[in-house]
C-alpha cells in the first residue's frame, strides 16, 4: 500500500542535543510537509518542499531545519531542542500544492518528541 | 488575519447525529476540508467543499456556506470509533495557495 512512514514514532532527546527525524513516502508526490502539533491544538506548519524547492514559514525558528534530498526522502532536523519543542512532528505529503481545490494530504502517523 | 473557530469538545451518545461547526476568517478563501484523528494516529481527509452546499459520503455530510464564513460536519448514526478530534481546515490564497487547521474539535462518543 503507498504510504507515507515516519521513523522513529518516538524519539526522546536530551535539551540542546540535535535530533533528526525521518519520513519516508511511497506516493510519489511533489509536495512533502512538516507539521508541530501540541496536546489539542491544530497541527501548525512549519515548512514544505515542492520538489526541491523548500519553503518556510514566516513564524518557524531557525532552531528548526528540513532537508529533502530525493522524491521519496525528507527530514527534519532540530538542532538545539527546547522543553518547548516536545510535540508531535506530523510528516504530510499531497500532489500539488498549486491547487484551489481539497489538496488532499496524506499523513504519516507522527514521531512524538520528548525533551528531557 | 486568518482564524478558524470550532468547538473544542462535543459529547453525543451512539445512534444519534451530531453537527460540527467551523467558522473562517481568511483573506482568499478557496474550500473547506474536513480531517479526522483519532488519539496518537494520524489525520485523515474525510471531505472538501468548494461550493456552497452539502457534500455527502455515507455517514459523513459537510456543508458550506460561503456568504456566512460557515461550515459543518455531520456525522450520522455515531459510532464509538467516530470518537476522534475533526479538524476543518481553509485552503487559502495569499500570494500562494496555503491548507490552514483549525484547533481541533474533540468527539466524545457514549454508548
Amino acid at each position: 500500500d503507498a504510504m507515507v512512514i515516519q521513523n522513529p514514532r518516538y524519539q526522546v532527546t536530551q535539551f540542546g542535543k540535535p535530533v533528526t527525524l525521518s519520513c519516508s513516502q511511497t506516493l510519489n508526490h511533489n509536495v512533502m510537509y512538516w507539521y508541530q502539533q501540541k496536546s489539542s491544538q491544530a497541527p501548525k506548519l512549519l515548512f514544505h518542499y515542492y520538489d526541491k524547492d523548500f519553503n518556510n514559514e514566516a513564524d518557524t525558528p531557525d532552531n528548526f531545519q528540513s532537508r529533502r534530498p530525493n522524491t521519496s526522502f525528507c527530514f527534519l532536523d532540530i538542532r538545539s531542542p527546547g522543553l518547548g519543542d516536545a510535540a508531535m512532528y506530523l510528516c504530510a505529503t499531497s500532489r500539488t500544492r498549486a491547487s484551489g481545490g481539497p489538496n488532499e494530504q496524506f499523513f504519516g502517523p507522527g514521531t512524538r518528541l520528548t525533551v528531557l | 488575519g486568518q482564524s478558524l473557530e470550532q468547538p473544542s469538545e462535543v459529547t453525543a451518545v451512539e445512534g444519534a447525529i451530531v453537527q460540527i461547526n467551523c467558522t473562517y476568517q481568511t483573506s482568499g478563501f478557496y474550500g473547506l476540508s474536513w480531517y479526522q484523528q483519532h488519539d496518537g494516529g494520524a489525520p485523515t481527509f474525510l471531505s472538501y467543499n468548494g461550493l456552497d452546499g452539502l457534500e455527502e459520503t455515507g455517514r459523513f455530510s459537510s456543508f458550506l456556506s460561503r456568504s456566512d464564513s460557515y461550515g459543518y460536519l455531520l456525522l450520522q448514526e455515531l459510532q464509538m470509533k467516530d470518537s476522534a478530534s475533526y479538524f476543518c481546515a481553509v485552503r487559502d490564497f495569499n500570494g500562494g495557495f496555503k491548507t490552514i487547521f483549525g484547533a481541533g474539535t474533540r468527539l466524545f462518543v457514549k454508548a
